[in-house]
Order: structure tokens, then sequence, then C-alpha cells
């Protein structure tokens, strides 16, 4: 148990719809990081978020977007979704350089 | 070509055996990092380290800074070792973000 959890576990959308998704830090963490990951693959740096900023983004559009909350909790928010975004979305808060990652949040869109 | 690269992509061994998972990297980096991924999808970190060895119970972990180089060792592997492992690096300079490789999925068969 890292202390790291996301919500919902599961979660099924259709072409166009917009998703929220929610992570709640590590306790005295004020750094967390969205991942992406398809099956089969390594995850995908999407952003990370420091104190309430963004302060880092990968390779990833605009409908791709966050926020962190003063108690350091983040969502994450994909307008307009697209098949291709079937995914496990990580999220890991940190303090210095190591992750703690949750158990993912894990979408499909149909 | 990926910033990280493992090797094997798959991997299975029988109970007992020595394992040895390797991984190169491109970029400059401040920490290495393995991690471990059981099939629900969670993300364990293992190791983080930017120089010489370290290790924990059964595993150990090496990094060659002047060859680009990690391995993670598992000595006396044992079904319950059965994951995907990870190899994930933070770029100097970066604000903490990881670059992952793709993973070793490991099956110990007993």
């Amino acid at each position: 148990e890292t202390g790291v959890t996301q919500s919902p576990t599961h979660l099924i959308k259709t072409r166009g719809q917009q998703v929220t998704l929610r992570c709640s830090s590590q306790s005295g963490h004020n750094t967390v990081s969205w991942y992406q990951q398809a099956l089969g693959q390594g995850p995908q740096f999407i952003f990370q978020y420091y104190r309430e900023e963004e302060n880092g983004r990968g390779n990833f559009p605009p409908r791709f977007s966050g926020l962190q909350f003063p108690n350091y909790s983040s969502e994450l928010n994909v307008n307009a979704l697209e098949l291709d975004d079937s995914a496990l979305y990580l999220c890991a808060s940190s303090l210095y350089n190591e992750q703690f990652f949750g158990p993912g949040t894990r979408l499909t869109v149909l | 070509k990926n910033e990280v690269e493992q090797s094997p992509q798959n991997l299975t061994a029988q109970e007992g055996e020595f394992i040895t998972i390797n991984c190169s990297y491109s970029v400059g980096i401040s920490a290495l990092h393995w991690l471990q991924q059981h099939p629900g999808g969670g993300i364990v970190s293992l190791f983080m380290l930017s120089s010489g060895k370290k290790k924990h119970g059964r595993l150990i972990a090496t990094i060659n800074i002047q060859e680009k180089h990690s391995s993670l060792h598992i000595t006396a592997s044992h079904p319950r070792d059965s994951a995907v492992y990870i190899c994930a690096v933070t770029p100097r300079g970066s604000q903490g973000n990881l670059i992952f490789g793709k993973g070793t999925k490991l099956s110990v068969k007993p």
C-alpha cells in the first residue's frame, strides 16, 4: 500500500464524452504526476503538478487537462474521448524524486 | 528508438533460478528506478538508484552510469515474483517525471 488512491477503478465511456479521474496523494506529497499506460506498453508521462501549478507536460493534446487542489489531491480531465484513449491511467505522488503510484483507473472508450 | 530499452521482453524461469533483467538508456539521468507491476495494474517502486548497487531481500539492482546500463537481479526466484518489471529514468534537469521502458514480463514456474 502506497497511500495513493485513485477513483474510479474502472470506467467505460463512449467516443466524444468527457471523463474526470481522481487521485489522492500520499500525505505530505506536494507533487503529482499522471501517466497513461496502453496495453502492453510502458506508461507515458502526461503532466505533473507541483503545489497546484502545472510543472511539466508530455506529448499529449490540450484535451488532456488537470488540476491539483490545496490538499494536493488531483484530477485528470479528458475531453472529446477517442478510442485510443482506452488505457490504464496512473497517478503518482512524490515529495522528492521517488514516486509512489496509485492502483490506476482503467478507462475503456467504446 | 526508445530512450529506455529493456531486455528481455518476456522471461520464463523455473523456481529457484537466478534472473537478470537489463535496462539501457540514452539520456542523462538523475535517477533510475526499478518498478514492479502486477496484473491488477498497481505499480510498486522496488529501487531508486543513481550509482552503484542496492540490495533488498532477494533483489539486487546495479547501475553503471558511464555505460548507461542497469540490471535487476532476482536470486532464488519464486512464483510470487511473477510480474512485469519496469525500468524508468528521471531525466537530468526534468521536473521529476519518469521515462519508462516497456517492461519485462517475468513468469516463474513452480
